[in-house]
């Protein structure tokens, strides 16, 4: 029942953008696009969320395109540190859980 | 930065024994959340916590499950009877004021059982 779509893995040079698709061509007019990362075995960490505009913070932006069907997270520096696998998620607002999927691994290189 | 902390960071125990699971989420959150992740899958939500009772489960949150908060501060998972399959990581969450906002993930617990 995955709502979401991401490539299962993804390269990226250090310093460089990375840029890490999601599709959700069945996202409802309440559900949230969230992402969050999992370094390892650690607790996954929440990097940004939003519902149809385009938001950042100081770790990442997320560009959802018009039609809510895909978003991107990008990564403007990446660093080896980045190195993680990225989950892409679809929430309806009220909803307590997070569905994770198997997300993107991304690998950072020198 | 606040941060929700668990003990133990590795816990081993025998087929069959009771384990406790603690977590001390974020002191303003007010929503509380266990995940587990089986090695090598994904991080699969369990229940969550709000108001001193439960708010939703998952399938996996049988009978075998419990939680409780029994202070101001701790969270607690139980697991009355552990079969080798409840061998993953544990994952506690918080989230503040409402449950739409973001989660914050503690650092897991490690559970084998052998």
């Amino acid at each position: 029942d995955a709502k979401t779509t991401q490539p299962p893995s993804m390269d990226c040079a250090e310093g460089r953008a990375a840029n890490l698709p999601c599709n959700h061509s069945t996202i409802s007019g309440n559900e949230y696009v969230y992402w969050y990362r999992q370094i390892h075995s650690q607790g996954p960490q929440y990097i940004i969320h939003g519902l149809k505009n385009n938001e950042t913070n100081e770790m990442a932006s997320l560009i959802i395109t018009e039609d809510r069907k895909s978003s991107t997270l990008i990564l403007p520096h990446a660093t080896l540190r980045d190195t993680a696998v990225y989950y892409c998620i679809v929430r309806v607002e009220g909803n307590n859980d997070m569905r994770f999927g198997a997300g993107t691994r991304l690998t950072v290189k020198p | 930065e606040p941060e929700v902390t668990q003990t133990p960071s590795h816990q081993v125990t025998q087929m069959g024994q009771e384990v406790i699971l603690r977590c001390v989420p974020i002191s303003n959150h007010l929503y509380f959340y266990w995940y587990r992740q089986i090695l090598g899958q994904k991080v699969e939500f369990l229940v969550s916590f709000y108001n001193n009772e439960i708010s939703e489960k998952s399938e996996i949150f049988d009978d075998q499950f419990s939680v409780e908060r029994p202070d101001g501060s701790n969270f607690t998972l139980k697991i009355r009877s552990t079969k080798l399959e409840d061998s993953a990581m544990y994952f506690c969450a918080s989230s503040g004021g409402r449950p739409r906002i973001e989660q914050y993930f503690g650092p897991g617990t490690r559970l084998t059982v052998t």
